[in-house]
């Protein structure tokens, strides 16, 4: 499986815009970025996917860019509902893994009123 | 709609027993998967059921086992308990037709202890 890596750790306040970065470098053209996050207590949330383009959806944006080696997951206002841990995970069309999401340690979002 | 319903949320057992793990899938979905996540720690597949069968496992021993029953629900069964078995189990479904344009929707999960 390609592999992501995140930052461990990032901190916000509450209203203000929220960058998360995601770095991809041997992601194959077949592979699809999909975001989740996970509150406390709960398990992964689904939150946005993308191929090649940029997505937005009611939760999130997502910036791809153009060689696609790196993502940015973009939240636009952060709330306090919005601390929790943050996994980028890539998604191969076919073949072994096509079933599975691999996860990492994903970033721990922080969010101070 | 209700979402993904896993039961029991918490579990506690003694190195040896066998437990099982229940899982309803969100509904129209069609595939379900399990994963576990040891504390501080993201989810590890476990496997993936669709059609009643197993699809894909991740690299579990045998003593995990599963099945998946004709209304999509399924069952995770872990025999001869570890204390490193010890973990949230937790159950996501998806559906199939839609491939990887799609996300997966993950129960609460079920906290088992084992002592």
């Amino acid at each position: 499986d390609a592999k992501t890596t995140q930052p461990n750790s990032m901190e916000s306040n509450e209203e203000e815009p929220v960058h998360l970065p995601c770095n991809h470098s041997t992601i194959s053209g077949t592979d699809y970025i999909h975001w989740y996050r996970q509150l406390p207590s709960q398990g992964p949330e689904y939150v946005i996917h993308g191929l090649t383009s940029n997505v937005n959806n009611r939760m999130a944006s997502l910036a791809i860019a153009e060689d696609r080696k790196s993502s940015t997951l973009i939240l636009h206002r952060a709330t306090l509902r919005d601390a929790a841990v943050y996994y980028c995970i890539l998604r191969r069309a076919g073949g072994t893994s096509y079933g599975k999401l691999t996860f990492g340690q994903g970033t721990i979002l922080t969010v101070h009123p | 709609d209700a979402g993904v319903t896993q039961s029991p949320t918490h579990l506690i057992k003694t190195r040896g027993q066998q437990v099982t793990l229940r899982c309803s899938p969100k509904s129209g979905h069609d595939t379900v998967s399990w994963y576990q996540q040891a504390l501080g720690q993201g989810p590890q597949f476990i496997f993936q059921y669709y059609e009643e069968e197993e699809r894909q496992r991740g690299n579990f021993p045998d003593r995990f086992s599963g099945h998946q029953f004709p209304n999509y629900s399924s069952e995770l069964n872990v025999n001869a308990l570890l204390l490193g078995d010890s973990a949230l189990y937790l159950c996501a479904s998806s559906l199939t037709s839609r491939g990887l344009d799609y996300g997966y929707t993950f129960g609460s999960g079920t906290r088992l202890t084992v002592v």
